[in-house]
């Protein structure tokens, strides 16, 4: 089973950086990791994803670790508008568990 | 369009109706997800369509619900028989085979009374 495990909440100052971490040690080695927030009262939006090499888009920075059994999103500069559920995922089979809540507060 | 769309994005039905919940998933977009989201709960898995292979339908909670997806595009999940328990937001998602990020739709609230 695609299994990943996330702290259930964390919290963060603004203007700090976050790192939110997962673990999914039964992962495959040709699936991706996948990061998507969902925002309250809205579906889920795609944050970022990887296989093996660190990746950085205008969002977030994924760092994954050698044997991939593990990784970390990172908000280099948390802002209120941060403050979401933030799912870890395997790209195949796409299953969420409950994510991590990110409070920031101001 | 630009987005994922999803139809009605409320509905209101009474128990033992039928509803028919529509996805018009990025244009292009070979992979459609369908997860049921309860309220202050995390995203139910439900039905997978890759292209022309054979859905996974191992999340549909019940011979109550299924899904198509016609001409690879759109797609209907149906649920019959509606029960209150039914009553969740039913999310809709797509992407390129292959990879990529899944771009979800709006959802469609579904109250059964």
């Amino acid at each position: 089973d695609a299994k990943t495990t996330q702290p259930n909440s964390m919290e963060s100052n603004e203007e700090e950086p976050v790192h939110l971490p997962c673990n999914h040690s039964t992962i495959s080695g040709t699936d991706y990791i996948h990061w998507y927030r969902q925002l309250p009262s809205q579906g889920p939006e795609y944050v970022i994803h990887g296989l093996t090499s660190n990746v950085n888009n205008r969002m977030a920075s994924l760092a994954i670790a050698e044997d991939r059994k593990s990784s970390t999103l990172i908000l280099h500069r948390a802002t209120l508008r941060d403050a979401a559920v933030y799912y870890c995922i395997h790209q195949m089979g796409m299953r969420f568990g409950a994510g991590t809540r990110l409070t920031v507060k101001p | 369009g630009a987005g994922v769309s999803q139809s009605p994005s409320n509905k209101v039905t009474e128990k033992g109706k039928d509803v028919e919940l529509r996805c018009d998933p990025i244009s292009g977009h070979t992979a459609l997800y369908w997860y049921r989201q309860s309220l202050g709960q995390g995203l139910e898995f439900l039905i997978y369509f890759q292209g022309n292979s054979a859905p996974d339908k191992s999340g549909l909670p019940s011979d109550r619900f299924s899904a198509e997806r016609t001409g690879g595009s759109v797609s209907t999940l149906t649920i019959q028989r509606t029960q209150q328990e039914d009553s969740a937001v039913y999310l809709c998602a797509s992407s390129f085979r292959g990879g990529g990020g899944y771009t979800f739709g709006s959802g469609t609230r579904l109250t059964v009374v």
